[in-house]
């Protein structure tokens, strides 16, 4: 059974551009959420969806956004990219809305795309 | 304050010992979950508790929801078991997820 598989694994990209980052879940599973981690704040929630609708959102601005296809594949778009905005984004998926915010134990996370903005 | 603490950001202990790394929060949560996350990146969840306690091959996680506090223990420490150890929950008011800052394990052989 394949795993969650987020891509690219690694981008460059320059200030004030645009960046989408795909995640595709596990087989079956209809929840995907996404995380940004940095160095300095850590673990983030970005936000949550679940059978095409967002479910759940962060405390980040509306430059970050995100869609969920029909075949649960989702994508994360981050507009006009700052600085700040370098730092592993993760995603992981579960067979269930989150009851949790997201996050159950059956949840599997993808590798991360690793995003530097220069 | 963050939300939720832990504790020691850093451990470096000897194969065999007996780890416990500790999580503190300040908010009303209904759950906690324990995460491993390898260097590359990849998070592994290990445990999703709202009381009492979980066991699984060598790890233990335990919960206390009054004291707002939960531990994971690892019996038999081994090398493999480095990584970064990380806890989270949703918060009671609004159903975010909140995340430690994280310990990073280093067991040396």
């Amino acid at each position: 059974k394949a795993g969650v598989t987020q891509t690219p694994r690694y981008l460059i990209k320059t200030r004030g551009q645009q960046v989408t980052l795909s995640c595709s879940p596990i087989s079956g599973h209809r929840s995907v959420s996404w995380y940004q981690q940095t160095p300095g704040q850590g673990l983030q929630f970005l936000f949550e969806y679940f059978s095409e609708t967002q479910r759940n959102k962060g405390n980040f601005p509306g430059r970050f956004s995100g869609r969920q296809f029909s075949n649960s594949r989702s994508e994360m778009n981050v507009s006009t990219l700052e600085l700040g905005d370098s730092a592993l984004y993760l995603c992981a998926s579960s067979t269930k809305q989150g009851l949790y915010g997201g996050l159950e134990t059956e949840a599997f996370f993808g590798q991360g795309t690793r995003l530097t903005v220069v | 304050k963050n939300e939720v603490e832990q504790s020691p950001q850093n451990l470096t202990a000897q194969e065999g010992e007996f780890i416990t790394i500790n999580c503190s929060y300040s908010v009303g949560i209904s759950a906690l979950h324990w995460l491993q996350q390898h260097p590359g990146g990849g998070i592994v969840s290990l445990f999703m508790l709202s009381s009492g306690k979980k066991k699984h091959g060598r790890l233990i996680a335990t919960i206390n929801i009054q004291e707002k506090h939960s531990s994971l223990h690892i019996t038999a420490s081994h090398p493999r078991d480095s990584a970064v150890y990380i806890c989270a929950a949703p918060r009671g008011r609004d159903d975010k997820i909140i995340f430690g800052k994280g310990t990073r394990l280093h067991i040396l052989p």
